[in-house]
């Protein structure tokens, strides 16, 4: 069974263009995050989740709108793409909070923006 | 801000050969410390942690010991094999907070 699970793996799009990330967790995690994985393998925590609750937002564009409608999902809308959104996207789930606790990734969704 | 230094890579070894990747860290606390590995197209998958000073955290032959006096973590294995190609990755993650904050990653390539 897949823990972290993401569509679409892989996201090809236009400039301009509206799109959506899915992220599932099975693991009975109260916690989800999304990272985005630079060109250069750099990553950094753009939100957080705990409980359906927003509490991590790390200055990302208000174009980035996440949306966590249970525990268990959390999604990610891009609206208004732009070049520089051209990223490799996690999603990632913790019991508890990430001082104390493993994070499980998903296998990450390939976003190009041309 | 809390933060996270690595050596750059690539790094390439043989297999069999002694590996050390480098990790130094700043925080305003005593944060907790992972070792995560991303194997190509894949995403990260936690190798080894270490959460209070002096610990060591150990997983498949890698071990990294938590040094407070040198905020460092580095990551070490004895024999690495061509299957331990990949992307390392240092983090840290605060007693209350609620994110890792990533190094660079470093790119190990084993040559048989």
């Amino acid at each position: 069974d897949t823990a972290v699970s993401q569509t679409p793996k892989y996201l090809v799009t236009q400039m301009g263009n509206d799109k959506s990330i899915k992220c599932e967790q099975n693991l009975g995690h109260d916690t989800m995050y999304w990272y985005k994985q630079d060109s250069k393998k750099f990553l950094k925590i753009m939100f957080s989740y705990n409980n359906k609750e927003l509490i991590i937002n790390e200055t990302v564009p208000n174009r980035f709108s996440p949306k966590s409608p249970d525990k268990a999902h959390l999604n990610l809308h891009i609206n208004s793409l732009e070049l520089g959104d051209s990223a490799v996207y996690f999603c990632a789930s913790s019991r508890g909070l990430a001082g104390v606790s493993e994070q499980y990734f998903g296998p990450g969704t390939r976003l190009t923006v041309t | 801000g809390d933060s996270v230094t690595q050596m750059e890579g690539p790094v390439t070894l043989s297999e069999e050969a002694f590996l050390t990747i480098n990790c130094t860290y700043t925080a305003t606390g005593y944060p907790s410390l992972f070792w995560y590995v991303q194997y190509p197209g894949e995403g990260l998958q936690l190798l080894l942690k270490a959460t209070k000073a002096d610990d060591k955290g150990s997983n498949k032959g890698f071990e990294a010991t938590y040094r407070k006096e040198t905020t460092s973590f580095h990551l070490e294995k004895g024999s690495v094999q061509v299957s331990d190609s990949a992307v390392y990755f240092c983090a840290l993650s605060m007693e209350y907070g609620n994110k890792l904050v990533f190094g660079a990653g470093t790119i190990l390539r084993v040559k048989s």
